[in-house]
């Protein structure tokens, strides 16, 4: 079966300090991978997705970036957090070819258990 | 206008109660649709998919109108287990998932 794990759970940061987020899934190949950030009072906001290693689409411009270095590795990270960037982030998956570019019944996304994030 | 719009709640009820749950959409050309469950401090679960005949599963009962560009949730016989956050969810075709805000929950004893 598939899992999706991320790291750390929870996370103070100062303004200014650098930020990496990991995320990866196990039991599957090739997923779609999707950054999300809630914040107090706010819906889920899609920051970045990809659909292959190397490959990243960013939905919101913001001093955040991802990478992904390998198949099942989606990586968050900014080099000077802001007081803004406090949040929830969640990571999600949705199997190869769904989710984006396919419209039907298949697009469920599973998320991981999210870092919350507090700027200080 | 938002592309999804929920009421945020409380709503707060009793055990036993119905509850109904409303989200409206902007884009028409929106074409799958979702309630996902997302619990206090944890990440979103999908509760069901809305077909456009509408659907049910147990006490949960979906229903779209695509005329009117509403969705709705409906939960029979509350029990505590329900108390969450309801997000409704819209896809357009090749775009993300849009997430409304959630409507929150809180079924009393």
């Amino acid at each position: 079966s598939q899992t999706i794990h991320q790291w750390p759970a929870t996370l103070v940061q100062p303004v200014g300090s650098p930020l990496s987020l990991e995320c990866t899934v196990e039991g599957t190949s090739n997923p779609n991978l999707y950054w999300y950030r809630q914040a107090a009072g706010r819906g889920l906001q899609l920051l970045f997705y990809s659909v292959g290693i190397g490959q990243i689409s960013s939905e919101v411009p913001q001093n955040l970036s991802a990478s992904r270095p390998q198949d099942r590795q989606f990586i968050l990270s900014s080099k000077k957090l802001l007081l803004s960037d406090s949040g929830f982030y969640l990571c999600a998956w949705t199997p190869h070819g769904t989710g984006i570019l396919e419209n039907g019944p298949y697009n469920e996304q599973f998320f991981g258990p999210g870092t919350r994030l507090t700027v200080l | 206008r938002k592309e999804v719009e929920q009421d945020p709640g409380p709503f707060n009820v009793p055990e036993g109660a119905t509850v109904a749950f409303n989200c409206t959409y902007s884009n028409s050309a929106s074409q799958s649709f979702f309630w996902y469950r997302q619990d206090c401090r944890k990440e979103p679960k999908l509760l069901m998919s809305v077909y456009s005949s509408g659907n049910e599963d147990g006490r949960f009962t979906a229903q779209l109108n695509r005329a009117s560009q509403y969705i709705s949730l409906l939960i029979r016989d509350s029990k505590l287990s329900d108390s969450a956050t309801y997000l409704c969810v819209v896809n357009r075709g090749n775009t993300p998932l849009v997430f409304g805000k959630g409507t929150r929950l809180s079924v009393i004893a």
